[in-house]
This record gives structure tokens, C-alpha cells and sequence, in this order.
């Protein structure tokens, strides 16, 4: 079956640009995530939606990142006044629930120059 | 505060021999407990999982991890290492305690497996 996709695949962007970053977790997945991966903070949580649950934002770095969930399917993580400090790997994932284990997608390299 | 750790940065084994790639944690409920893998350029993979039971799990392309409550260990291992299983390998903890699925990753070991 299909797996987790991301668009865009890479995204380059001036320093001060917002940016969009959409991520369609696999089909009847209640639970998406959003976790960055850079060189020198290796995997970090972002962000966590459950169904309708209020979300678990404890891991967004700054109030310019913010993402939201679409009638419990498609996701996008926005990014605004984008720093260079910002440029990453953004990884999605999704699972059954909170309690199972999570499949990633491909990623969105974002570079800010 | 949850944690993981994989204290090798990098493992290298040759072809057919056994492999370790080591992980402790620390998480103050009952610890789910993952094993992924990533190739270049590539997303995460799952390999496998502990969350109760049987404390030595099997999981994709002949991998297994054994749960050490005791050390609060998860290390991952493999009998007969192939060079196709170099790549990037990360350690993730869930606090099961808790109601967020969020996931701690360690830092990754890098497997190189030299023919």
C-alpha cells in the first residue's frame, strides 16, 4: 500500500520567506508527526497530532513554526521568517495510534539561504 | 526526562560475522522501545519494537534486539552481518506512561559492513 508522502521533496528559500511543507500520512492513521532531523541536533520531535485530540506542540523551537491537521488526514507545518538555522531535514510520520510504531516519510530538505 | 542513548558513533564489522549496535535509555514509566533504520537519502525505517512480552524481539531483514530491564539496554543485533546492512541505525523510546506518542531518538550509529 502507499506509504507516508511529502511534498515538496526540497525546498530552497531566502532568509525571511515563509514556507509550506505538506505531508499525507497513510490511509485510516489517526496519529501524525512532525520531527526534524539536522546535523547538529540529530532526530527532534516537533509536533504530534491524535484524531481530535489537541495537539502536542511541546517540541516546536520557535513561534514562527506552526502545523495543522486537516479533517484528520493531510498535514502542513509552516514555517514564517525563516532563519538560516532552520534549513533541515522535516520528516512526517504516521501510526494506527499514539501506541504504534510510526512510518516515516521520505522528508522535505529544506535549505534557507 | 526521557533519553536515549547509542554510545558508538560508528560500528564496523566484516561480512558474515555477528553485530552489535548499542542503545540504553532512560524513561521514568514503562519504556516502548524502537529500533529504525535510514539509507541515504532515504526516510526512516521501521525495524522493529519491545513494549511487553518476550524480551528478545525479531524483526525485518533477520534483526533482533533484546529488552535489559535491569541495564535499560535495547541492543540491537544481527548473527550474520551483509554489506547491504550498512547504513545509518537509530534507537527511539516512547514513554508508555504517557498519553503523547511522541518518540526520543538517540544520536544514530553508523554500520559500515566491509565485504
Amino acid at each position: 500500500g502507499a506509504g507516508v508522502s511529502q511534498s515538496p521533496s526540497n525546498k530552497v528559500t531566502e532568509k525571511g520567506k515563509d514556507v509550506e511543507l505538506r505531508c499525507d500520512p497513510i490511509s485510516g492513521h489517526t496519529a501524525l508527526y512532525w520531527y526534524r532531523q539536522s546535523l547538529g541536533q540529530g532526530l527532534e520531535f516537533l509536533i504530534y497530532f491524535q484524531g481530535n485530540s489537541a495537539p502536542d506542540k511541546s517540541g516546536l523551537p520557535s513561534d514562527r513554526f506552526s502545523a495543522e491537521r486537516t479533517g484528520g488526514s493531510v498535514s502542513t507545518l509552516t514555517i514564517q521568517r525563516t532563519q538560516q538555522e532552520d534549513s533541515a531535514v522535516y520528516l512526517c510520520a504516521s501510526s494506527r495510534s499514539f501506541t504504534y510504531e510510526q512510518y516515516f516519510g521520505p522528508g522535505t530538505r529544506l535549505t534557507v539561504t | 526526562a526521557q533519553s536515549v542513548a547509542q554510545p558508538e558513533d560508528q560500528v564496523n564489522v566484516a561480512e558474515g560475522n555477528p553485530l552489535t549496535v548499542k542503545c540504553t535509555y532512560s524513561v521514568s514509566g514503562n519504556p516502548y522501545l524502537f529500533w529504525y533504520v535510514q539509507y541515504p537519502n532515504r526516510g526512516l525505517q521501521f525495524l522493529l519494537k519491545y513494549i511487553t512480552g518476550d524480551n528478545l524481539v525479531k524483526g525485518s531483514y533477520g534483526f533482533e534486539a533484546e529488552f535489559n530491564k535491569s541495564q535499560t539496554s535495547f541492543h540491537l543485533k544481527k548473527p550474520s552481518a551483509l554489506v547491504s546492512d550498512s547504513a545509518l541505525y537509530f534507537c527511539a523510546v516512547r514513554d508508555g506512561s504517557s498519553n503523547t506518542g511522541k518518540l526520543i531518538f538517540g544520536q544514530g550509529t553508523t554500520l559500515q559492513v566491509k565485504p
